[in-house]
């Protein structure tokens, strides 16, 4: 029973345009949402977090939206650069720390 | 400021061993988490711990269990090794007290044969 999922494992996208990573969720108790990106070799690195109070959080070139009522969030990167090439990592909380995540979606932006 | 640490970071065991991972958590953390992430998965919360004592667990077995010292680091050990525990585990560090952030290290890759 997967309560997080990314449908998509794989997005290619031009350098300078926007990338759009999707993620579904079923658990109605989560209330906390987060993206990590994950290098080769490396442990998963937090990037932006969004709480269900809220439907969206920018960060620089990084914004979260939030549809509680889909319950449907998505990541936007724009413009996309070379450096965001990693996989792209949804997890989500019902507030008590334990993170649910979903497989992962694998970005390749092309220069 | 020394980040999240783990070892080793490469191990191989046989069917039916023991394993200990370590992990020093971020300076300043006092909560660690343990995720187990299976090729091609996402990470899966295996348990966490906080003031010495496992505060939440996932669905895992009781071969799973760890550990937590006075300094804040943990141990995560599996007994009776299985060949579906191959995987890369996670520690992850926090502060009890804010929800969500955790700072991961970069790892211990158990392979079983």
């Amino acid at each position: 029973d997967q309560q997080v999922k990314q449908n998509s494992p794989s997005l290619s996208v031009q350098e300078g345009r926007i990338s759009i990573l999707n993620c579904d969720y079923t658990n109605s108790m989560f209330d906390y949402f987060l993206w990590y990106k994950k290098y080769p070799a490396e442990g998963p690195t937090f990037l932006i977090s969004i709480s269900s109070i809220k439907d969206k959080n920018e960060d620089g070139r990084f914004t979260v939206f939030l549809n509680k009522s889909a319950k449907h969030l998505s990541l936007h990167i724009v413009p996309s650069q070379p450096g965001d090439s990693a996989v792209y990592f949804c997890a989500a909380s019902p507030g008590f720390y334990q993170l649910t995540f979903g497989k992962g979606t694998k970005l390749s932006v092309i220069p | 400021d020394a980040g999240v640490t783990q070892s080793p970071t490469h191990l191989i065991k046989t069917r039916g061993q023991q394993v200990t991972l370590r992990c020093s958590p971020k300076s300043g953390h006092d909560t660690v988490s343990w995720y187990q992430q299976a090729l091609g998965q996402g990470p899966q919360f295996i348990f966490q711990y906080y003031e010495e004592e496992e505060r939440q667990r996932g669905n895992f077995p009781d071969r799973f269990s760890g550990h937590q010292f006075p300094n804040y680091s943990s141990e995560l050990n599996v007994n009776a090794l299985l060949l579906g525990d191959s995987a890369l585990y996670l520690c992850a560090s926090s502060l009890y007290s804010l929800t969500g952030e955790l700072f991961f290290g970069e790892g211990s890759r158990l392979t079983v044969l």
